[in-house]
Order: structure tokens, then C-alpha cells, then sequence
């Protein structure tokens, strides 16, 4: 595709509930990054994905939260057991290069 | 630490009316700077890159300069349509990682 899309693009979850975001890069992109957006507040760095290797998961809140690229493609950012402070917008950006394109975002509300 | 920090938080402009924001940021090694633009309901869009101190980048009414210390967006006689958040990030000198460290933002706001 022309961009990088994300779905679902709102969540409504409840609390303990489990969540499954899916991003879809620019055809060729090699890195993938995850963010968290805040209201009101800049992208906070989560994890990412060189091909289908994680080599930085250092800004995961927690162990429930998991993301995976199994074929270097398609990701998909997991949180299990959901609380009310994973209540973001997530992000999902890919590159070539130094500039990372972003997709639109999905926004989760946990209940 | 690795630190990013834009001022004002918010700015309200008279459609022309010239100004700049600031973008303050301390990092051990700054692999480059950026400018993305961000309006309600969508993820930031890529504006500008800065690599070294004098770097100047134009884009429309929009210029970018870099100094060791800050970067500053300058935006000549806006219209209402440059009405967005303008992010600014960093990205260290880390080997095979190209995460980006944000500002929070200036929410710009033009009035016709």
C-alpha cells in the first residue's frame, strides 16, 4: 500500500480483557517501531523490529505487553490483561532510513 | 539522559502573523533531529531531518535551523491550514537501534 495502515483503529476493551494491534509497514520497509501516545504528550518509544528480529524491547511497560513480526512483514503489538493506564493511542512507524513514516494510530480505551 | 523539551506548549497566531518554535534537547550523541507535524486523529507526518549545527531546511512557509543546543521551526505568514501539533524528536548515536526520543509538542493554532 501507499502508507503504513493500522487496525483496528479504535479499541474499546475491558479491563482484563486481552488485545490484539495489527500494523501494516510500506512495502520494503525493514524497521519497524511501536510508540504510546498520551493526550496531549509526544510518542514514547516501545519496541523494534529490524526484518523479523526484535532488537529493542526496552521500552515495553511490562510482560504484558508482547510484540511480534514473524515474517518481516505484518506486526502485531499484544497486551494481555488490560488495565486503565494502557488506555493510548498506539503507533506504528517504518523506515529505510533515518526518517520513520507513521501509521494513523489505533486508539484503546480501557473500561 | 536523553532529553527532548519544546516551548510554548501551545501558540495562538493572526493568520501572517510570523513566529518560531523552540525545540531545546540534550543527548550524548545526536545522530539527527526532526520535525513532524501532527493533526487530530492522525499519526505524525514527516516534515524535516537536521544532521549538524547551521543545517537549515525550507519547506513552503516553513524553515528548520539547528544549532548544538536547540532547533527552532520558523513559520512565515501562516495560514489557518498550518493549524497542527509540531512534534520535535532526536535520535542518539546508538548502534542498531534507530529509536526516536519526542518532545511533547506546540500545539500551533492560526486564526483567520
Amino acid at each position: 500500500g501507499a502508507g503504513v495502515s493500522q487496525s483496528p483503529r479504535y479499541k474499546v476493551a475491558k479491563r482484563g480483557q486481552d488485545v490484539a494491534l495489527r500494523c501494516d509497514p510500506i512495502s520494503g520497509h525493514v524497521s519497524l517501531f511501536w510508540y504510546q501516545q498520551a493526550l496531549g504528550q509526544g510518542p514514547e518509544f516501545l519496541t523494534y523490529f529490524q526484518n523479523e528480529a526484535q532488537l529493542d524491547k526496552s521500552g515495553l511497560p511490562s510482560d504484558r505487553f508482547f510484540a511480534e513480526r514473524p515474517e518481516g512483514s505484518v506486526s502485531t503489538l499484544k497486551i494481555q490483561r488490560t488495565q486503565q493506564e494502557d488506555s493510548a493511542v498506539y503507533l506504528c512507524a517504518t523506515s529505510t532510513g533515518p526518517e520513520q513514516f507513521f501509521g494513523p494510530g489505533t486508539r484503546l480505551t480501557v473500561l | 539522559e536523553d532529553q527532548v523539551t519544546q516551548s510554548p506548549e501551545a501558540l495562538r497566531l493572526q493568520e501572517g502573523e510570523s513566529s518560531s518554535l523552540n525545540c531545546s534537547y540534550t543527548v550524548s550523541g545526536l545522530r539527527g533531529l526532526f520535525w513532524y507535524r501532527q493533526d487530530p486523529g492522525k499519526g505524525p507526518e514527516f516534515l524535516f531531518t537536521l544532521y549538524s549545527a547551521g543545517e537549515e531546511k525550507e519547506k513552503e512557509r516553513l524553515k528548520a535551523t539547528l544549532t548544538k543546543k536547540e532547533s527552532f521551526l520558523h513559520i512565515t505568514a501562516p495560514k489557518p491550514e498550518d493549524s497542527a501539533t509540531y512534534l520535535c524528536a532526536v535520535q542518539p548515536w546508538v548502534d542498531s537501534n534507530y529509536q526516536l526520543i519526542w518532545g511533547a509538542g506546540t500545539k500551533l493554532i492560526i486564526k483567520p
